[in-house]
């Protein structure tokens, strides 16, 4: 069965540092893997997907997300956060009839 | 246009209420979903509709009600819910996947509800 793990539930980094998320799947085949963010109180805005390729995907916003199949992890990094990037990012995998398994999400807090 | 719209943006309703949420893409779109989500956790998927047939049900209590009129709406009707169903009502459009193909979901900005 699918299943999205996202190790951590709190990240607090200084504005201008590099970010890392961490993303865990499990899927039988090629998985579609997706990085949303969302902003309190909002819906959901895709920041990158990966579907086949190049395993170095870009995103929205200065994001990108490494793929490794070895280690079924699609990281989510950020070389400097803008205090703008304090929100909730979910991790997501795509399954069976397009339904979308998502982690637990990951709360980003930036401090100054 | 690559929005999904959805009205209203908050909804206080009694447990005796009838009610309706609604959404709408004009993406062209054959597929549309009715999440469920609670504060500081995942959105939970409720239904899934796929060329305007439901195609998914996540054993959703039947005082939720979901209708797709057509390719470009969707509706959530709401009767006698409990305190418990207060959350974030989000709605989503993908182009309608098949054959493995899977595609991104485009996320509305959601219906804040609230059941007293």
């Amino acid at each position: 069965a699918q299943s999205v793990t996202q190790p951590d539930i709190h990240i607090t980094v200084s504005e201008g540092a590099s970010l890392e998320l961490r993303c865990n799947y499990s899927y039988g085949a090629t998985p579609y893997l997706f990085w949303y963010v969302q902003s309190p109180g909002q819906g959901l805005q895709l920041l990158l997907k990966y579907f086949s390729g190049d395993t170095l995907v870009q995103g929205i916003k200065g994001f990108e997300a490494e793929f490794k199949r070895s280690q079924s992890s699609f990281n989510l990094r950020k070389p400097s956060v803008h205090w703008s990037d304090a929100a909730e990012y979910f991790c997501a995998v795509a399954g069976t009839g397009n339904q979308f398994y998502f982690g637990t999400g990951t709360s980003l807090t930036v401090i100054p | 246009d690559t929005e999904v719209t959805q009205t209203p943006k908050h909804l206080v309703m009694g447990m005796t209420n009838k009610k309706s949420l609604k959404c709408e893409q004009h993406m062209g779109h054959r597929a549309m979903y009715w999440y469920k989500q609670k504060a500081k956790k995942p959105p939970e998927l409720m239904f899934v509709y796929s060329y305007e047939k439901l195609s998914i049900n996540e054993s959703v209590p039947s005082r939720f009600s979901p209708e797709c009129p057509n390719s470009s709406l969707l509706n959530l009707h709401l009767h006698a819910l409990q305190p418990e169903d207060s959350a974030l009502y989000l709605c989503a459009s993908s182009h309608a996947g098949s054959g493995g193909t899977y595609n991104e979901q485009f996320f509305g900005p959601g219906t804040r509800l609230t059941v007293l």
